[in-house]
């Protein structure tokens, strides 16, 4: 079966600039986790969404939002780029609370300029 | 919170060789899962096994196992018969209880080497 697909893969957006990306579950996973991957900062997470309900939350600003489709779909959203938000973000999917499993995307690579 | 640490930035081995990955962990919970994740320059985070708190055993795939102590919050990654495929980055990662979501809390990484 398909796995978890990001989209785009990459992006280069200019400071100030607002981004939205997409992430695809594996079929039949509600469950969907974003992780910002950075040099400095390593691997953080950004929030979970489970049927279109947001979980948890990381510690990350107001700019970065996200959201749950009925599909399961997720979009996340970063308003008023920053060069810092230059990173690496990753999704994972997993089925739901009776799984410990996720499976990850290979990632959107976005760079600020 | 809890905290993830991997204390080796990098390691090398030798291809056919053996080598181990450290990873100590802090919590304050009882029942939580860890993992080891394999990152190669794809990008793409991959699976190498985990570990329930709950279970006393130490999880094994192949030539991957784990030497988990509980009591010294300890999960180290052993790789046997090492081969050049097995070339990445190496993150450590925990989650809490079922309960608790989908949340994944990783260590700094590990680069391993591999040569032939």
């Amino acid at each position: 079966k398909a796995g978890v697909t990001q989209t785009p893969r990459y992006l280069i957006k200019t400071r100030g600039q607002q981004v939205t990306l997409s992430c695809s579950p594996i079929s039949g996973h509600r469950s969907v986790s974003w992780y910002q991957q950075t040099p400095g900062q390593g691997l953080q997470f950004l929030f979970e969404y489970f049927s279109e309900t947001q979980r948890n939350k990381g510690n990350f600003p107001g700019r970065f939002s996200g959201r749950q489709f009925s599909n399961s779909r997720s979009e996340m959203n970063v308003s008023t780029l920053e060069l810092g938000d230059s990173a690496l973000y990753l999704c994972a999917s997993s089925f739901g609370t009776d799984d410990a499993e996720a499976f990850f995307g290979q990632g959107t690579r976005l760079t600020v300029v | 919170a809890q905290t993830v640490t991997q204390s080796q930035p990098e390691m090398s081995v030798q291809e056919a060789e053996t080598v181990t990955l450290s990873c100590t962990y802090d919590t304050s919970e009882s029942d939580y899962y860890l993992f080891w994740y394999k990152q190669p320059p794809s990008r793409q985070m991959i699976l190498v096994i985990r570990q329930e708190a709950y279970k006393q055993q130490n999880a094994t795939e192949n030539r991957f196992s784990v030497n988990f102590q509980k009591a010294a919050k300890s999960f180290s990654l052993k790789i046997s018969d090492s081969q050049l495929g097995d070339a990445a980055m190496y993150f450590c990662a925990y989650r809490r209880d079922l309960n608790a979501g989908n949340m994944l809390t990783f260590g700094g990484g590990t680069r391993l080497m591999v040569k032939p």
